[in-house]
């Protein structure tokens, strides 16, 4: 199993729809985790953090499940220049460098 | 500020030849990675140093790969001899410290042919 697994996608959908991402990790040990969003021939950026409680920044919310061992990106009213892909990132458990996820590809369409 | 800032941006070698990669982090920031990324692999973590000092480097793919923190300022990633399935996007990131977000330079695109 990926340590960190995502759906790759694509996924297209319309200007104004709620699209939500899913991320699955295999290691009960991780403690941080992150989206970010990497736009076609450009370094990943940091989008947000996730936090257990969940939280929230603008239209994006990241939600945390540990006993699922998910953790999941929701964007609402998408923009055009939400089209990107979104990469879900995880700390490899006690060895505490990051590990990053395929990636996710969302197209948003006029 | 200055971000991650990585040299050259764009390398086209011979087989064979070597290859040097250069990064300079985020002043202030105690950890470094380099990755790599492909299409086939995604981004693969070659190695990450602390302090200047490397910790994980079981991502290097083979003894042709080699990674140095001289300093807090300065890294390189040496490919010798380069081979063509070496061909990627090399990209440098830093963070302030382990398990904190990482902030990644624009990347090297290497092509060996």
């Amino acid at each position: 199993r990926k340590e960190v697994e995502q759906d790759p996608g694509p996924f297209n959908v319309p200007e104004g729809a709620t699209v939500a991402f899913n991320c699955t990790y295999s290691n009960s040990a991780s403690q941080s985790f992150f989206w970010y969003r990497q736009d076609c021939r450009k370094e990943p950026k940091l989008l947000m953090s996730v936090y257990s409680s969940g939280n929230e920044d603008g239209r994006f919310t990241a939600q945390l499940n540990r006993a699922s061992q998910y953790i999941s990106l929701l964007i609402r009213d998408s923009k055009l220049s939400d089209s990107a892909t979104y990469l879900c990132v995880v700390n490899k458990g006690s060895a505490r460098q990051l590990t990053f996820g395929s990636g996710t590809q969302l197209t948003v369409l006029p | 500020d200055a971000g991650v800032i990585q040299s050259p941006r764009h390398e086209v070698t011979e087989m064979g030849q070597e290859v040097t990669l250069r990064c300079k982090p985020i002043s202030g920031h105690n950890s470094l990675f380099w990755y790599r990324q492909t299409m086939m692999r995604g981004l693969e973590l070659l190695i990450y140093f602390n302090n200047n000092v490397p910790i994980d480097d079981s991502g290097m793919p083979e003894d042709r790969f080699s990674a140095k923190m001289p300093n807090a300022s300065f890294s390189t990633l040496k490919i010798q001899p380069s081979e063509p399935r070496d061909s990627a996007v090399y990209f440098c990131a830093s963070s302030l410290k382990p398990n904190t977000e990482a902030f990644f330079g624009q990347g090297t695109r290497l092509t060996v042919v």
